[in-house]
């Protein structure tokens, strides 16, 4: 099984629409999670840290659910400039070891 | 210029050369990591290191591929011998002694012919 899970992709939205990526991480002592971006031939960037108590920036909402292992992005009212690769990332204990999923793709079209 | 650099941005080597690809980390870091993207595919743990030491290098293969990060200077990716499968994006981030990673480099593109 590997570290960390991702909804396979690509998802195909048109503008305006609601999208939820999922993601699952097998290390229960996992302890710092985020989503970052990461466009087409470009660097990742930082999206948005995962808390439990469930955090939201913009269109963006994050949560977490440790007893299930699981992390959720929602993004609603997609633009075209959503469109791109979500990366879910678990850091394991100490921080030592940053782990990224595979990535989904998000294309929204006009 | 206070982010996480990377050179060269593109680097073509022959099967056989040597490949080095360097980052310096952004200013105060002194923690570095090392992934690997291969093309459409997700990024992969190569190695951690802190300055002069190797904390975790379980993502590194085993043969030709070496990483340092000395006291003074750059943390250097080393590739020996490179073969057509280690053409990738290799993509370089830092952090302060918290661990969490920030940001990453813009990333060097290796194509081997």
């Amino acid at each position: 099984r590997k570290e960390v899970e991702q909804d396979p992709g690509p998802f195909n939205v048109p503008e305006g629409a609601t999208v939820a990526f999922n993601c699952t991480y097998s290390n229960s002592a996992s302890q710092s999670f985020f989503w970052y971006r990461q466009d087409c031939r470009k660097e990742p960037k930082l999206l948005m840290s995962v808390y439990s108590s469930g955090n939201e920036d913009g269109r963006f909402t994050a949560q977490l659910n440790r007893a299930s292992q699981y992390i959720s992005l929602l993004i609603r009212d997609s633009k075209l400039s959503d469109s791109a690769t979500y990366l879910c990332v678990v850091t394991n204990t100490g921080g030592f070891k940053t782990i990224f999923g595979a990535g989904t793709r998000l294309f929204v079209k006009a | 210029n206070a982010g996480v650099m990377q050179n060269p941005r593109h680097l073509v080597r022959r099967r056989g050369q040597e490949a080095r690809l360097r980052c310096s980390p952004m200013k105060g870091h002194s923690h570095v990591y090392w992934y690997r993207q291969l093309p459409e595919e997700g990024l992969k743990f190569m190695v951690y290191l802190q300055k002069e030491n190797i904390i975790d290098e379980s993502g590194m293969p085993k043969e030709r591929f070496s990483a340092e990060f000395p006291k003074e200077g750059p943390s250097i990716l080393r590739i020996q011998q490179v073969v057509r499968g280690d053409s990738a994006a290799y993509f370089c981030a830092s952090s302060d002694a918290s661990g969490s990673i920030g940001f990453f480099g813009p990333g060097t593109r290796l194509t081997v012919l």
